[in-house]
């Protein structure tokens, strides 16, 4: 059974950054993407981007590009998210999720979440 | 970026009815569409990927279908434990956009 366990919840000021980590059981984490999506608040979800652990590929949504960066460690079998400069509206509960290639892309298992507050 | 809009944005239904949700794409984007669900308070979960191929370990009453730009989740015989909201996602081209879901209650 493949599970992706996510950092705890962070508070933070606006401003600072916040580095969310998900690591995979198993031993298939490169063989997969893995994309962060996020969900604010009563609302729906965002897909931020996707990252190959197998050759550091990233496709970011235009919208966090400069302010994400996505990483891998492939040693410990974890996935990075860093979000900096955070403002109010960053405040969201974000996942991780392993992406499958086939005929076409989709996600099958996700992480539990991390719920990130951003206030002053 | 490919615009998706899911109808409907909410939807109330009785145990053992036939449920429909629409999700359709700004372009066409061949069978790369996806569903999920979503519990409250818990991570999203694969239903439908492909447009019709379900997930392993989902009950048969799920099925999904459409190609190109309109696409359909059906829920037959609808449960108690389908309350959930639903969201579509396309993984046609980046960025992978998501519907804006629909929340589906129990009469």
């Amino acid at each position: 059974q493949v599970q992706l366990v996510q950092s705890g919840a962070e508070v933070k000021k606006p401003g600072a950054s916040v580095k969310v980590s998900c690591k995979a059981s198993g031993n298939t984490f490169s063989s997969y993407g893995i994309s962060w999506v996020r969900q604010a608040p009563g609302q729906g979800l965002e897909w931020m981007g996707w990252i190959s652990p197998h050759n550091d590929h990233r496709n970011l949504a235009q919208k966090f590009q400069g302010r994400v960066t996505l990483t891998t460690d492939t040693s410990t079998s974890t996935a990075y998210m860093e979000l900096r400069s955070l403002r109010s509206d960053d405040t969201a509960i974000y996942y991780c999720a392993r992406d499958v290639v086939g005929e076409t892309i989709w996600i099958d298992y996700w992480g539990q979440g991390t719920l990130v507050t951003v206030s002053s | 970026d490919i615009q998706m809009t899911q109808s409907p944005s909410s939807l109330s239904a009785s145990v053992g009815d036939r449920v429909t949700i629409t999700c359709r794409t700004s372009q066409s984007i061949s069978t790369s569409l996806n569903w999920y669900q979503q519990n409250p308070g818990k991570a999203p979960k694969l239903l439908v990927y492909g447009a019709s191929t379900l997930q392993k370990g989902v009950p048969s009453r799920f099925s999904g279908s459409g190609s190109g730009t309109d696409f359909t989740l059906t829920i037959t015989s609808l449960q108690p434990e389908d309350l959930a909201t639903y969201f579509c996602q396309q993984t046609y081209n980046s960025p992978y956009t998501f519907g804006q879901g629909t929340k589906l209650e129990i009469k």
